[in-house]
């Protein structure tokens, strides 16, 4: 049973960068497919699709936070990891890891799917 | 990207059907089959309920559909149960290649 869980400090000062992991248990993070994806959800608000990856390391951004958001992988750990630069306490969330089904067809074109399964999620607290 | 737009909160009481919308553009929902819908209980992670519009993973009930009909989504729910209480999120790709969130909706089983 494919598991996923995020890790990183609870706490970060504003202007600092947030830094998360993802560990993929049950299952290769190097499986075709399957993209890796990070959606976070303020306080009391909506989801928010933060970024995705491929074990190769191609990615997917939202266009609202790309200039601020990397998304990196680790193949051999089975980890992927989220770097948020510059935060505010507007970045104040949960932030949540999940496998991100990829759609892939023959003529080479490629549509980012469901989200399945999530990591339990992880609040991360923006504040000096 | 504008999220896409589903109504704050539906009730309905046991037994009873709800139906959830969730609508976006010709660049989203209209556009593609990408359609997913997620349960989220207070303090838990989002489950996937429905994905590529009308399908259900293993172990949803069949209580649970899905359609869509233009730029516009919609979630079913049957035969309302207590445990059905909880926010749904609407998703769905977008032509820029990226995924763009519902708003959410709260539901209450009266």
């Amino acid at each position: 049973q494919l598991q996923l869980q995020e890790s990183g400090p609870g706490l970060v000062k504003p202007s600092e960068t947030l830094s998360l992991t993802c560990t993929v248990s049950g299952g290769s993070i190097s499986s075709s497919s399957y993209y890796w994806g990070w959606i976070r959800q303020p306080p009391g608000k909506g989801l928010e699709w933060i970024g995705s990856i491929y074990y190769s390391g191609s990615t997917y951004y939202n266009p609202s936070l790309k200039s601020r958001v990397t998304i990196s992988v680790d193949t051999s750990k089975n980890q992927f990891s989220l770097k948020l630069s510059s935060v505010t306490a507007a970045d104040t969330a949960v932030y949540y890891c999940a496998r991100h089904r990829f759609k892939y067809y023959y003529d080479s074109s490629g549509y980012l799917d469901w989200f399945d399964p999530w990591g339990q999620g992880t609040l991360v607290t923006v504040s000096s | 990207q504008s999220a896409l737009t589903q109504p704050a909160s539906v009730s309905g009481s046991p037994g009873q059907s709800i139906t959830i919308s969730c609508t976006g553009t010709s660049s989203d929902v209209g556009g593609y089959n990408y359609v997913s819908w997620y349960q989220q209980h207070p303090g838990k992670a989002p489950k996937l309920m429905i994905y590529e519009v009308s399908n259900r993973p293993s172990g949803v009930p069949d209580r649970f559909s899905g359609s869509k009909s233009g730029n516009t989504a919609s979630l079913t729910i049957s035969g309302l149960q207590a445990e059905d209480e909880a926010d749904y999120y609407c998703s769905s790709y977008t032509s820029s290649s990226t995924v763009v969130f519902g708003g959410g909706t709260k539901l209450t089983v009266l």
